[in-house]
């Protein structure tokens, strides 16, 4: 059984930093590509970025968003995706979600993780 | 970037209902098109690929159309259980955008 369940959220200061992390199991972590998405209290959901997988070197992207504030690695022996969130903005409190990417579509998603960033 | 957006953004339907959903991108994206559904407090579930395929385990009165820059989400008979939220999100390019929501509520 596919299963991704998050970690790592909680409240944090304007400007501050946290790390989320994805413990996957079920399937072979290492062949997929993961993403974050993340959802604001009462908003629609926003893709933050993905790692690719080994084949195709590991490669990261992001939301404009986020970028050059947010970094996706993961562990493959480890069966972990993590995301490092720096510099963060009240704008960045939402659930961020940990998800299974393929080419058909983001097929498993975790429980979610609730990140507030709040004075 | 490839914006998405859905119409209508809510919609009042009753159980038994034919329900449509559309889904528009600002480019063609051929059919990476996806849809999700969620329910209040819970993460989305993947009900719809490429435009048109069904999810395994996902009953069939869904259904998916579309290529190009249209894409259509169907419902042939509204069930208690599809209450919820659906989202569109194209895989076409990256920034992987999702359509802002359509909420189908009960009348």
């Amino acid at each position: 059984e596919v299963q991704l369940v998050e970690s790592g959220g909680g409240l944090v200061q304007p400007g501050g930093s946290l790390r989320l992390s994805c413990a996957a199991s079920g399937f072979t972590f290492s062949d997929y590509y993961m993403d974050w998405v993340r959802q604001a209290p009462g908003k629609g959901l926003e893709w933050v970025g993905h790692t690719r997988n080994k084949a195709d070197g590991y490669t990261t992207e992001y939301a404009a968003s986020v970028k050059g504030r947010f970094t996706i690695s993961r562990d493959d022996p480890k069966n972990s995706l993590y995301l490092q969130m720096n510099s963060l903005k009240i704008e960045d409190t939402a659930v961020y979600y940990c998800t299974r990417a393929r080419a058909t579509g983001l097929d498993y998603w975790g429980q979610g993780t609730l990140v507030t960033v709040s004075s | 970037d490839i914006q998405m957006t859905q119409s209508p953004s809510s919609l009042s339907a009753s159980v038994g209902d034919r329900v449509t959903i559309t889904c528009r991108a600002s480019q063609s994206i051929s059919s990476y098109l996806n849809w999700y559904q969620q329910k209040p407090g819970i993460a989305p579930k993947l009900l719809i690929y490429a435009a048109s395929r069904l999810q395994s385990g996902v009953p069939s009165r869904f259904s998916g159309s579309g290529s190009g820059t249209d894409f259509i989400l169907s419902i042939s008979s509204l069930q208690p259980e599809d209450f919820a939220t659906y989202y569109c999100q194209q895989t076409y390019s990256t920034p992987r955008t999702f359509g802002q929501g359509t909420k189908v509520e009960i009348k």
